[in-house]
């Protein structure tokens, strides 16, 4: 079953903006991870944090994770048209359970 | 970084005809490998998990006799939906993690689009 859940669904923003998207997950975790999916295409994976990291960034990206709150957010800074995906959350304990998923698009 | 590969990246196959998904990892061992199904604009669910040597351990849900899983290698796992029917059209995708390696990414496939008619 999945774990976690993303909002908003879907997210529509010009270039140049910021886009946040929000994870929320059931259980205890090992750590969450961010995935990026373009229409049909497998995943990539974006970025992982552990459970006891707070805050992490790589290149525009930043991520948090609230175990408190069993939550994650995900930052993408400047954004560009290229960043028009899919994107995902998903935990780990042994299995990778993924959310349901935030569709950004971003508008040259 | 490490490469799992799938095969095929399409296929279309006639009701009642059986098709097989390869998974492969390139440069490393994978104990576990994890089959995912995709319908349109909604997430991965879990199918089952495939362990090197072992029966797979299927998801609540998921129909054993229809989705054959083998792991006979620790470099390859198979998917093979048996007796396809229209409403098995799907993304599939699998992912493969290094042993030992608890607390880290997991490599996915590009997925294979089965279309049934």
């Amino acid at each position: 079953s999945q774990q976690g859940e993303e909002d908003p669904q879907a997210l529509s923003i010009q270039e140049g903006e910021n886009a946040t998207m929000n994870c929320s997950y059931k259980t205890s975790i090992n750590n969450l991870q961010w995935y990026r999916q373009n229409s049909g295409r497998g995943l990539v994976h974006l970025i992982l944090i552990r459970s006891n990291e707070r805050e992490k960034h790589s290149g525009r990206l930043r991520v948090t994770l609230d175990t408190s709150k069993k939550s994650s957010s995900l930052l993408i800074t400047a954004s560009r048209a290229a960043d028009t995906a899919s994107y995902f959350c998903a935990t780990d304990p042994d299995q990778f359970y993924f959310g349901t998923g935030t569709s950004l698009t971003v508008i040259p | 970084g490490a490469v799992v590969s799938q095969h095929p990246s399409r296929v279309i196959c006639k009701s009642g005809t059986s098709v097989k998904i390869e998974c492969r990892s390139l440069d490393f061992q994978a104990t576990t490998m994890f089959w995912y199904r995709q319908f349109p604009k909604q997430s991965l669910m879990l199918m089952a998990t495939s362990n090197e040597g072992s029966k797979a351990t299927y998801e609540q849900g998921v129909e054993k006799d229809k989705f054959l899983i083998n792991h006979a290698s620790l470099t390859l796992s198979t998917l093979t939906v048996t007796s396809a029917h229209p409403e098995d059209s799907s993304f599939y995708i699998c992912s493969a993690r290094s042993p030992g390696t608890a607390h880290t990414e997991a490599f996915f496939g590009q997925g294979t689009r089965l279309t049934v008619v």
